[in-house]
């Protein structure tokens, strides 16, 4: 059984469009978080939620829009997309927003390009 | 300056080779550590928190100087199996649960 799962796995697109992906959890877990990790590799947070409410956003261009329709699912949409926007984007969850044994699960990722 | 600054290497070492990983943090805030393990074209996974007394987990060694603010972790007996990316990751104190994370150092464990 897949904790976090993202879908799509792989995202091809070009300049201008709008695209989304999709994350959900079947751990019961209450937050919900995406970062995006860059091509250097360095991984850094975009949003969180707890319970469908927004409690961590990063500076993040608000061409970038988080949704949770429930607690079990965050999907990020991204508006006119451009070429820095390609990175691997990575869903992740955990049975809290608290600090202290609260360990982070992340999805696979999402290989997102813009061409 | 990033708040949290690792070697990114690599680190080309020989199977049962002991190596040691450094990682320091800016914020004298943060008040949880952790080493994440990231596989290639793969996610990011917990390795281990990392205590102020230390703490160990098999053959993996985890260290924290606060008063240095300076993270350390040390895997004896490498494996061929250990080569990966090692990310230091720290919470702020007031900062919720946002990890954040260092630029990673790379580990390749040769024959």
């Amino acid at each position: 059984d897949t904790a976090v799962s993202q879908t799509p796995k792989y995202l091809v697109t070009q300049m201008g469009n709008d695209k989304s992906i999709k994350c959900e959890q079947n751990l019961g877990h209450d937050t919900m978080y995406w970062y995006k990790q860059d091509s250097k590799k360095f991984l850094k947070i975009m949003f969180s939620y707890n319970n469908k409410e927004l409690i961590i956003n990063e500076t993040v261009p608000n061409r970038f829009s988080p949704k949770s329709p429930d607690k079990a699912h965050l999907n990020l949409h991204i508006n006119s997309l451009e070429l820095g926007d390609s990175a691997v984007y990575f869903c992740a969850s955990s049975p809290h927003s608290g600090t202290g044994d609260n360990e982070q699960f992340f999805g696979p990722g999402t290989r997102l390009t813009v061409l | 300056r990033k708040e949290v600054e690792q070697d990114p290497g690599p680190f080309n070492v020989p199977e049962g080779a002991t190596v040691a990983f450094n990682c320091t943090y800016s914020n004298s805030a943060s008040q949880s550590f952790f080493w994440y393990r990231q596989d290639c074209r793969k996610e990011p996974k917990l390795l281990m928190s990392v205590y102020s007394s230390g703490n160990e987990d098999g053959r993996f060694t985890a260290q924290l100087n606060r008063a240095s603010q300076y993270i350390s972790l040390l895997i004896r007996d490498s494996k061929l199996s250990d080569s990966a990316t090692y990310l230091c990751v720290v919470i702020r104190a007031g900062g919720g649960n946002k990890l954040t994370f260092g630029t990673g150092t790379q580990l390749k464990v040769e024959l």
